[in-house]
């Protein structure tokens, strides 16, 4: 599997709730509890927003929140304020130390 | 707070080397995994590499296997990503990250990267 499959676009208004899905197989999503989350703005550096499928760092706001169901993880943003505009990846250990990335999911705050 | 400057970025013809360094800063450098990630112009992010803490073991994706070495020196607190054999669709920002948690799973970027541009 080349990428992991996140939705190309969701979309919300100010104070929404709104859940990115990123799917892979047994071998990536399914077979490891590895599975974080990017936020990245134009032209900058990604950001960690979620590691180890629900952990959140320090400094991350609590409105994000993620979880993880058979090959399938969500990364879900409550409270939607228009600073969450931006791009969102997924990522996960695909076994021996690799990784795969999701092809990235664009928010909009409507 | 993890600070991580990238170099070595440029303008290349497709068969030619180059060599990216990431100078780390803010962190004990040799407690932690370092990856390079790379982004295409206008696409996702591609996980590239990991070199272990200590330098022991090296993993790469697919399309870079044996043409790509990432190297570390816990002295100057730098891990290096020599290129070869560089192709058009190499052509991307280059990221450093820091490797955090269970199998240095969580990426900590804390650059702006550095461009690689592969044309004839």
């Amino acid at each position: 599997q080349s990428v992991l499959t996140q939705p190309h676009s969701v979309s919300g208004s100010p104070g929404q709730s709104v859940t990115i899905s990123c799917t892979g197989t047994s071998s990536d999503v399914g077979g490891y509890n590895l599975v974080s989350w990017y936020q990245q703005y134009p032209g900058k550096a990604p950001k960690l927003m979620i590691s180890e499928v629900s952990k959140r760092p320090s400094g991350v706001p609590d409105r994000f929140s993620g979880s993880k169901s058979g090959n399938t993880a969500s990364l879900t943003i409550s409270g939607l304020q228009a600073e969450d505009e931006a791009d969102y990846f997924c990522c996960s250990h695909a076994g021996s130390y690799t990784f795969i990335f999701g092809g990235g999911t664009k928010l909009t705050v409507l | 707070q993890v600070h991580l400057v990238e170099s070595g970025g440029g303008v290349v013809q497709p068969g030619m080397s180059l060599r990216l360094s990431c100078s780390a800063s803010g962190f004990t450098f040799s407690s932690y995994g370092m990856h390079w990630v790379r982004q295409a112009p206008g696409k996702g992010l591609e996980w590239v590499a990991i070199v272990f803490y200590d330098g022991s073991n090296k993993y790469y994706g697919d399309p870079v296997k044996g043409r790509f070495a990432i190297s570390r020196d816990n002295s100057k607190n730098t891990v290096d990503l020599q290129m070869n054999s560089l192709r058009v669709e190499d052509t991307a920002v280059y990221y450093c990250a820091r490797g955090s948690g269970s199998y240095a799973s969580a990426f900590d970027f804390g650059g702006q990267g550095t461009m690689v541009t592969v044309s004839s």
